[in-house]
């Protein structure tokens, strides 16, 4: 089976411009989460969706990012306007809800860099 | 506001050497899970512990969950090259809860 996939794998962008990133979730999986990797501040979850639906975006900097989960196989991360300090690693990562300690499988990552 | 530090931040050692990174915490959690990121990769689950005073063996890596169940270590014997990359733990505080919260990690260079 394939992992989680994510594109692009590398984006490079001006300060200003919008920035769509995307994800497909392992088939099956019921959760969707987007996290965020910087040197700073490490491994920092943005949005979970369960079912589709979003069920807490309190890390969601600000209001320059959302996220949409139209269907179980997709969902996108989205920067409207981008800045220099959004500049990371963004990870998308699933996993099949069990209720018990449930394993997360993360995808390559999306490499951002805003100039 | 749970969080997790883990030390050494960075650690270079000989191929051969024996070394522990350790991951502690104030809070308690439900579980506690270790992944190892490579570069340009996501992060991949290693060992998951449960109990406190549970211990784990993966071929060469020991993973141990503290009594109190607040913090964890990880100790790799005879480290090859291949055991480079960054390790990162993550606290499950249980309860439903979905969210993990990660250390920012250690860093591992293993020199052959």
């Amino acid at each position: 089976d394939a992992g989680v996939i994510q594109s692009p794998r590398h984006e490079v962008t001006e300060m200003g411009q919008e920035v769509t990133l995307r994800c497909k979730p392992i088939s099956g999986h019921n959760s969707l989460f987007w996290y965020r990797q910087t040197m700073m501040r490490g491994l920092e979850l943005l949005i979970y969706f369960n079912n589709n639906v979003p069920i807490d975006d309190s890390g969601m900097p600000e209001d320059r990012f959302s996220a949409k989960m139209p269907n179980a196989s997709f969902s996108t991360l989205k920067i409207q306007p981008s800045e220099p300090r959004d500049s990371a690693v963004y990870f998308c990562a699933s996993r099949r809800t069990s209720g018990v300690t449930d394993t997360q499988y993360f995808g390559p990552g999306t490499r951002l860099t805003v100039l | 506001t749970q969080l997790l530090e883990q030390s050494p931040q960075f650690l270079s050692i000989q191929e051969g050497e024996n070394l522990t990174v350790y991951c502690n915490s104030s809070s308690v959690f439900s579980s506690l899970q270790w992944y190892r990121q490579e570069p340009g990769e996501g992060p991949v689950l290693l060992v998951t512990v449960v109990t406190g005073g549970e211990v784990k063996k993966l071929k060469r890596l020991t993973f141990q969950f503290g009594d109190a169940r607040k913090d964890s270590s990880l100790h790799i014997t005879a480290a090859q090259p291949g055991d480079t990359g960054l390790y990162l733990c993550a606290g499950d505080s249980g309860a439903g809860s979905y969210q993990l919260t990660f250390g920012k990690g250690t860093k591992l260079s293993v020199i052959p």
